[in-house]
């Protein structure tokens, strides 16, 4: 079956510290990998994808994840964390079904803190 | 603002009552999402189109809900004889199918549905 998972209900650091966002996922063929974050009362928005290529990719807002195959994983990360950064950060997986559809799986959602 | 917009925002309404969410994905975009989210969950997929024809539902979208994208451009969903577990945001998301193109969703803001 495929799923995704994100292994903290929160993620707590310090304002300039860096943070991580854990994400594994379980799909049969190669997942494209996808992070959305959500403001209160607010859409997903979209942060950044994976697709094919360099493991490190970069998104908006200076956040940038990295694809490790092996271990099945799509951790978020940013070096230095802003207060503006606290949200609700989902990981998300595509996978084709059939020939004209790609459904999108998305884990339960990790609440990132940064205090001041 | 040329992103996907979503009518009403908030929505409360009595058990047993008809409820009908619109959606205006971006307009070039000719696939149409709609999921559910609950209270610390991840967006669940409901069903899909592609222009006007609905070519995936899930298994969650009982016979109370339908979905139509009539003319392929803004779709509605109705949910009938609400019933409190039907209570959640319900999601919008619009993409692109073309060359280069990945299938990243872009969200609107979602309609907040209480049943009473």
């Amino acid at each position: 079956a495929q799923s995704v998972a994100q292994p903290e209900d929160q993620v707590n650091v310090a304002e300039g510290n860096p943070l991580t966002v854990k994400c594994t996922y379980s799909v049969s063929g190669n997942p494209y990998l996808f992070w959305y974050v959500q403001y209160p009362n607010r859409g997903l928005q979209f942060l950044l994808k994976y697709i094919t290529g360099d493991n490190l990719v970069k998104g908006s807002y200076g956040f940038e994840a990295e694809f490790n195959k092996s271990q099945t994983s799509f951790h978020l990360k940013k070096p230095s964390a802003l207060v503006s950064d606290s949200a609700l950060y989902f990981c998300a997986v595509r996978v084709p079904v059939g020939d004209n559809f790609n459904k999108f799986y998305f884990g339960s959602g990790t609440k990132l803190n940064v205090k001041p | 603002d040329t992103g996907v917009s979503q009518n009403p925002r908030h929505k409360i309404t009595k058990r047993g009552q008809n409820v009908t969410f619109r959606c205006d994905p971006i307009s070039e975009h000719n696939r149409l999402y709609w999921y559910r989210q609950t209270l610390g969950q991840g967006p669940e997929f409901l069903t899909y189109f592609q222009n006007e024809a609905q070519l995936e539902k899930s298994r969650l979208l009982s016979d109370r809900f339908s979905a139509e994208r009539p003319k392929g451009s803004f779709s509605t969903l109705e949910i009938q004889r609400t019933e409190q577990g039907d209570s959640a945001m319900y999601l919008c998301a619009s993409s692109l199918k073309g060359p280069g193109s990945y299938n990243e969703q872009f969200f609107g803001p979602g309609t907040r549905l209480t049943v009473l």
